[in-house]
């Protein structure tokens, strides 16, 4: 079975500061990793995916994760906060056929001036 | 991208009514559909999965009675919520798979309030 759990509900930060949304996940195969942004009333947007290529995955509006098989963590990291960045981010695990997804539970991030 | 629609955004319904949602993919052929919930300040919870042309399948715990998914077509699948109550009141997301080992895509969204 897969799980994906997100370390923080909420995050807080100053804009221009750096940014670690926590995620650790459970597969008992190796898994297709994904980080999700949800604006208020809005759908799901991709900001990257891992798919056993390169351990250190770059995603669109500057952010990025890290896999780590070891630590079974996949965190995501932007160097610098945008106050646009105020959202809603679920990291999620699937099978290799992406035909289930499991969401965390999200990590609300917050940007403050 | 390639691009998936919901329809509608919003809806408010009365008690006991039937609400229909469609999802639709623009610029693809979509052979597996995936229909979400999503309680306020929650995460999503996969309802069903529906493939073109056979039934859906409904994750435990979910009333394929009352949560009738469709998917006639490459390009459409529908979610009707039936004699709807106000706990079923929710934020509700499809997702359009293209083929196996790609990526999905999300549409917007259907909020819907059922006083």
């Amino acid at each position: 079975a897969q799980s994906v759990t997100q370390l923080d509900s909420h995050v807080s930060v100053s804009e221009g500061t750096p940014v670690l949304l926590r995620c650790n996940y459970s597969s008992s195969y190796s898994p297709s990793l994904f980080w999700y942004v949800q604006h208020p009333n809005k759908g799901l947007q991709l900001l990257l995916k891992y798919t056993s290529a390169a351990t250190l995955v770059k995603g669109i509006n500057g952010f990025e994760a890290e896999f780590k098989k070891s630590e079974t963590s996949f965190h995501l990291t932007k160097p610098s906060a945008h106050m646009s960045d105020a959202a809603e981010y679920f990291c999620v695990v699937s099978d290799q056929s992406y035909n289930k997804l499991i969401f965390g539970a999200g990590t609300r991030l917050a940007v403050h001036p | 991208g390639a691009v998936v629609s919901q329809h509608p955004s919003w809806v408010i319904c009365k008690s006991g009514t039937s609400v229909k949602i469609e999802c639709r993919s623009l610029d693809f052929q979509a052979t597996t559909m995936f229909w979400y919930r999503q309680f306020p300040k929650q995460s999503l919870m996969l309802m069903a999965t529906s493939n073109e042309g056979s039934k859906a399948t409904y994750e435990q715990g979910v009333e394929k009675d009352k949560f009738l998914i469709n998917h006639a077509s490459l390009t459409l699948s529908t979610l009707t919520v039936t004699s709807a109550h106000p706990e079923d009141s929710s934020f509700y997301i499809c997702s359009g798979l293209r083929t196996v080992n790609t990526e999905a895509f999300f549409g917007q969204g259907t909020r819907l309030t059922v006083v």
